[in-house]
């Protein structure tokens, strides 16, 4: 258990929907990332956070926002969805979200768009 | 632009064989590099990680070594089990001074008993 917890586990919506994703990081980080894994596109960075502020920004499309909030949970917000948003998205945390922190990663929220 | 090459997969071994499992990277800068392993079902986990060059990452067996003149950070281990039957992913991050990361595609090794 890395002590990131993620909700929820699954998610199955329809096309053009939108839904929230929630990430709580371990006790004592200060930074969280989010990352989308698909089958073909493998691991991709989208955002990270550090205490509140957007610290960098990756893959992430503009039907997607995140957000980190005073008591550090985050959440990804992902609109519009389409087809080809279904994949397993992870949250990770660090504690000071620097280049060489280790980032412990969530279990995962699957979402599968129909 | 800044990535991460892995060499693919499936690798399939038998248990107490030598694994490589070769990553090689392109970055400006100086980048900390990693190692990640995803067990079935889970997320991933750190493996081992370097943060300079010529630094050793090592843990539960694993070793890499951080080569600048050949941007490689290939994982090694001189005798596998089948519990390391698992997705490996190499990473790096701190790319001029930046936060961003980048993993490779994955290498999915399984280990027959």
């Amino acid at each position: 258990d890395s002590g990131v917890t993620q909700t929820p586990k699954h998610l199955i919506t329809a096309t053009g929907q939108r839904v929230t994703l929630r990430c709580s990081p371990r006790s004592g980080d200060l930074s969280v990332y989010w990352y989308q894994q698909s089958l073909d596109q493998g691991l991709q960075f989208l955002i990270q956070y550090y205490n509140g502020e957007e610290r960098a920004k990756g893959n992430i499309l503009e039907r997607f926002s995140a957000q980190q909030f005073p008591d550090l949970h985050s959440e990804l917000n992902l609109s519009s969805l389409e087809l080809g948003d279904s994949a397993l998205y992870f949250c990770a945390s660090s504690v000071e979200g620097r280049g060489q922190d280790t980032q412990y990663f969530g279990p995962g929220t699957r979402l599968t768009v129909l | 632009g800044d990535s991460v090459t892995q060499m693919e997969g499936p690798v399939t071994l038998s248990e107490e064989a030598f694994l490589t499992i070769n990553c090689t990277y392109t970055a400006t800068g100086y980048p900390s590099l990693f190692w990640y392993v995803q067990y079935p079902g889970e997320g991933l986990q750190l493996l081992l990680k370097a943060t300079k060059a010529d630094d050793k990452g090592s843990n539960k067996g694993f070793e890499a070594t951080y080569r600048k003149e050949t941007t490689s950070f290939h994982l090694e281990k001189g005798s596998v089990q089948v519990s390391d039957s698992a997705v490996y992913f190499c990473a790096l991050s701190g790319i001029s001074g930046t936060y961003k990361y980048i993993f490779g595609t994955g290498t999915r090794l399984k280990v027959l008993a």
